[in-house]
Protein backbone atom coordinates (compact mmCIF):
# COMPACT_ATOMS: atom_id res chain seq x y z
CA UNK A 1 0.00 0.00 0.00
CA UNK A 2 1.94 3.00 -1.24
CA UNK A 3 -0.46 5.74 0.73
CA UNK A 4 0.28 9.16 -1.28
CA UNK A 5 3.39 9.57 -3.81
CA UNK A 6 4.78 12.41 -4.70
CA UNK A 7 6.95 13.26 -7.94
CA UNK A 8 9.72 14.69 -8.46
CA UNK A 9 11.47 13.78 -5.14
CA UNK A 10 14.00 16.72 -6.05
CA UNK A 11 13.80 19.56 -8.27
CA UNK A 12 16.22 22.29 -9.79
CA UNK A 13 14.12 25.42 -12.02
CA UNK A 14 15.64 28.73 -13.42
CA UNK A 15 13.58 31.62 -12.95
CA UNK A 16 10.78 31.83 -14.88
CA UNK A 17 10.57 28.36 -15.72
CA UNK A 18 7.33 26.22 -15.41
CA UNK A 19 7.15 22.58 -14.25
CA UNK A 20 4.24 20.96 -12.92
CA UNK A 21 3.85 18.21 -8.97
CA UNK A 22 2.71 15.40 -9.74
CA UNK A 23 0.20 13.75 -6.21
CA UNK A 24 -1.44 10.29 -6.17
CA UNK A 25 -3.32 8.68 -3.29
CA UNK A 26 -4.36 5.23 -3.44
CA UNK A 27 -6.48 5.17 -0.25
CA UNK A 28 -10.00 6.48 -2.06
CA UNK A 29 -9.62 9.84 0.11
CA UNK A 30 -12.02 12.47 -0.80
CA UNK A 31 -10.01 15.33 -0.23
CA UNK A 32 -6.62 16.09 -1.20
CA UNK A 33 -4.32 19.14 -0.64
CA UNK A 34 -1.00 20.91 -0.83
CA UNK A 35 1.06 22.45 1.83
CA UNK A 36 4.61 23.85 1.62
CA UNK A 37 7.11 23.68 3.90
CA UNK A 38 9.49 26.69 4.97
CA UNK A 39 11.99 26.96 7.77
CA UNK A 40 10.06 29.09 10.76
CA UNK A 41 6.86 29.08 9.03
CA UNK A 42 5.75 25.52 9.25
CA UNK A 43 3.10 23.94 6.71
CA UNK A 44 1.02 26.76 4.72
CA UNK A 45 -1.80 25.42 2.85
CA UNK A 46 -1.48 26.54 -1.03
CA UNK A 47 -4.22 24.78 -2.63
CA UNK A 48 -7.42 22.02 -1.64
CA UNK A 49 -9.72 19.81 -2.80
CA UNK A 50 -13.05 18.74 -0.96
CA UNK A 51 -13.77 16.23 -3.20
CA UNK A 52 -13.28 15.42 -7.02
CA UNK A 53 -14.47 18.30 -9.17
CA UNK A 54 -13.24 20.65 -6.76
CA UNK A 55 -10.81 23.29 -5.75
CA UNK A 56 -10.36 26.25 -3.69
CA UNK A 57 -7.78 28.51 -2.83
CA UNK A 58 -5.64 28.37 1.07
CA UNK A 59 -3.51 30.61 2.24
CA UNK A 60 -0.82 30.81 0.10
CA UNK A 61 -2.06 30.25 -3.32
CA UNK A 62 -0.35 33.15 -5.36
CA UNK A 63 2.05 31.89 -8.33
CA UNK A 64 0.35 28.32 -8.43
CA UNK A 65 -2.07 26.17 -9.98
CA UNK A 66 -3.93 22.89 -9.53
CA UNK A 67 -5.91 20.22 -11.29
CA UNK A 68 -7.67 17.66 -9.92
CA UNK A 69 -7.64 14.97 -12.40
CA UNK A 70 -9.34 12.41 -10.65
CA UNK A 71 -10.57 10.70 -7.12
CA UNK A 72 -6.48 9.59 -7.19
CA UNK A 73 -4.57 12.56 -8.31
CA UNK A 74 -4.09 16.10 -7.65
CA UNK A 75 -1.57 18.27 -9.50
CA UNK A 76 0.30 21.77 -8.85
CA UNK A 77 1.88 23.66 -11.51
CA UNK A 78 4.17 26.35 -11.26
CA UNK A 79 3.45 28.85 -14.02
CA UNK A 80 6.59 30.77 -14.29
CA UNK A 81 8.74 29.74 -11.26
CA UNK A 82 10.70 32.48 -9.00
CA UNK A 83 13.10 32.02 -6.02
CA UNK A 84 10.57 33.32 -3.32
CA UNK A 85 8.90 29.18 -4.41
CA UNK A 86 12.07 27.28 -3.12
CA UNK A 87 10.34 25.17 -0.60
CA UNK A 88 9.83 21.74 0.43
CA UNK A 89 5.84 21.03 -1.22
CA UNK A 90 4.25 18.12 0.70
CA UNK A 91 0.52 16.36 -0.88
CA UNK A 92 -1.61 15.02 1.43
CA UNK A 93 -5.29 12.95 1.70
CA UNK A 94 -7.89 12.77 3.96
CA UNK A 95 -10.98 10.93 3.71
CA UNK A 96 -13.41 13.43 5.50
CA UNK A 97 -12.95 16.44 7.52
CA UNK A 98 -11.72 15.72 11.02
CA UNK A 99 -9.51 12.43 10.32
CA UNK A 100 -5.85 11.82 9.81
CA UNK A 101 -4.32 13.68 6.97
CA UNK A 102 -1.29 11.56 5.46
CA UNK A 103 1.16 12.78 3.52
CA UNK A 104 3.66 12.20 0.91
CA UNK A 105 7.62 12.54 1.33
CA UNK A 106 7.66 15.80 0.03
CA UNK A 107 9.28 17.46 -3.36
CA UNK A 108 12.54 19.45 -2.36
CA UNK A 109 12.24 22.36 -5.38
CA UNK A 110 15.40 24.93 -5.61
CA UNK A 111 14.30 28.08 -8.34
CA UNK A 112 17.66 29.60 -8.95
CA UNK B 1 -0.98 34.84 9.61
CA UNK B 2 -0.77 31.42 10.69
CA UNK B 3 -4.35 30.90 12.35
CA UNK B 4 -2.55 28.01 15.19
CA UNK B 5 0.22 30.17 17.00
CA UNK B 6 2.86 27.57 18.65
CA UNK B 7 5.65 27.70 20.88
CA UNK B 8 8.79 26.90 21.51
CA UNK B 9 10.61 26.86 17.97
CA UNK B 10 13.27 24.92 19.41
CA UNK B 11 13.74 22.65 22.75
CA UNK B 12 15.99 20.52 24.55
CA UNK B 13 15.18 17.98 26.63
CA UNK B 14 17.57 15.12 28.56
CA UNK B 15 16.49 11.57 27.80
CA UNK B 16 14.04 10.60 30.37
CA UNK B 17 13.13 14.21 31.06
CA UNK B 18 9.73 15.82 30.04
CA UNK B 19 8.90 18.00 26.77
CA UNK B 20 6.17 20.35 26.54
CA UNK B 21 4.98 22.47 23.78
CA UNK B 22 2.31 25.09 23.63
CA UNK B 23 -0.35 25.60 20.99
CA UNK B 24 -2.75 28.51 21.26
CA UNK B 25 -5.51 29.61 18.30
CA UNK B 26 -8.29 31.96 18.11
CA UNK B 27 -10.96 30.60 15.59
CA UNK B 28 -13.12 29.28 17.99
CA UNK B 29 -15.32 26.79 15.36
CA UNK B 30 -11.71 24.74 15.10
CA UNK B 31 -13.43 21.08 16.52
CA UNK B 32 -10.09 18.72 16.06
CA UNK B 33 -6.55 19.50 17.26
CA UNK B 34 -3.90 17.09 15.80
CA UNK B 35 -0.51 16.88 16.70
CA UNK B 36 1.99 15.59 13.45
CA UNK B 37 5.13 14.24 14.00
CA UNK B 38 7.91 14.94 11.37
CA UNK B 39 11.85 13.29 10.91
CA UNK B 40 14.24 14.62 8.47
CA UNK B 41 13.78 13.95 4.84
CA UNK B 42 10.15 12.37 5.52
CA UNK B 43 6.15 13.99 5.67
CA UNK B 44 4.64 14.59 8.67
CA UNK B 45 2.39 11.77 10.52
CA UNK B 46 -0.28 11.97 12.45
CA UNK B 47 0.85 11.27 16.23
CA UNK B 48 -2.22 12.03 18.52
CA UNK B 49 -5.56 13.89 18.24
CA UNK B 50 -7.58 15.34 20.52
CA UNK B 51 -11.37 17.31 20.00
CA UNK B 52 -12.69 19.56 22.33
CA UNK B 53 -15.25 17.59 24.54
CA UNK B 54 -12.21 16.50 25.90
CA UNK B 55 -9.28 18.20 28.20
CA UNK B 56 -6.81 15.51 27.77
CA UNK B 57 -6.00 12.42 25.77
CA UNK B 58 -3.25 10.27 26.44
CA UNK B 59 -1.40 7.95 24.53
CA UNK B 60 1.58 5.80 25.74
CA UNK B 61 4.30 8.42 26.58
CA UNK B 62 2.05 11.51 24.49
CA UNK B 63 -0.75 13.73 26.42
CA UNK B 64 -2.31 16.30 24.78
CA UNK B 65 -3.97 19.31 27.03
CA UNK B 66 -6.84 20.72 26.07
CA UNK B 67 -7.84 24.19 27.65
CA UNK B 68 -11.03 25.01 25.67
CA UNK B 69 -12.08 28.58 27.93
CA UNK B 70 -8.31 29.76 27.00
CA UNK B 71 -7.97 28.73 23.63
CA UNK B 72 -4.87 26.92 24.10
CA UNK B 73 -3.48 23.31 23.69
CA UNK B 74 0.05 21.88 24.19
CA UNK B 75 1.62 18.25 24.15
CA UNK B 76 3.49 16.66 26.90
CA UNK B 77 5.99 14.22 25.92
CA UNK B 78 7.14 12.20 28.91
CA UNK B 79 10.15 10.13 29.52
CA UNK B 80 11.40 11.55 26.48
CA UNK B 81 13.98 9.40 24.24
CA UNK B 82 16.44 9.93 21.71
CA UNK B 83 14.03 8.53 18.86
CA UNK B 84 11.44 11.56 19.69
CA UNK B 85 13.94 13.86 18.30
CA UNK B 86 12.09 15.53 15.53
CA UNK B 87 10.08 18.46 14.74
CA UNK B 88 6.60 18.80 16.15
CA UNK B 89 3.79 20.71 14.30
CA UNK B 90 0.29 21.00 16.23
CA UNK B 91 -2.39 21.84 13.78
CA UNK B 92 -6.71 22.42 14.06
CA UNK B 93 -9.25 22.37 11.57
CA UNK B 94 -13.21 22.30 10.92
CA UNK B 95 -16.24 21.24 8.73
CA UNK B 96 -14.29 23.10 5.78
CA UNK B 97 -11.92 20.48 5.30
CA UNK B 98 -8.91 23.01 5.99
CA UNK B 99 -6.45 22.19 7.95
CA UNK B 100 -3.87 24.71 9.79
CA UNK B 101 -0.86 24.03 10.87
CA UNK B 102 1.77 25.69 13.41
CA UNK B 103 5.26 26.90 12.68
CA UNK B 104 6.56 23.69 14.32
CA UNK B 105 8.74 23.21 16.91
CA UNK B 106 12.08 20.93 16.63
CA UNK B 107 12.76 18.48 19.54
CA UNK B 108 16.21 17.09 20.58
CA UNK B 109 16.43 14.60 23.25
CA UNK B 110 20.14 14.54 24.61
CA UNK B 111 21.00 11.07 25.86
Amino acid sequence: NAGVTQTPKFQVLKTGQSMTLQCAQDMNHNSMYWYRQDPGMGLRLIYYSASEGTTDKGEVPNGYNVSRLNKREFSLRLESAAPSQTSVYFCASRDRPNTEAFFGQGTRLTVV
Amino acid sequence: QQQVKQSPQSLIVQKGGISIINCAYENTAFDYFPWYQQFPGKGPALLIAIRPDVSEKKEGRFTISFNKSAKQFSLHIMDSQPGDSATYFCAASWGDYKLSFGAGTTVTVRA
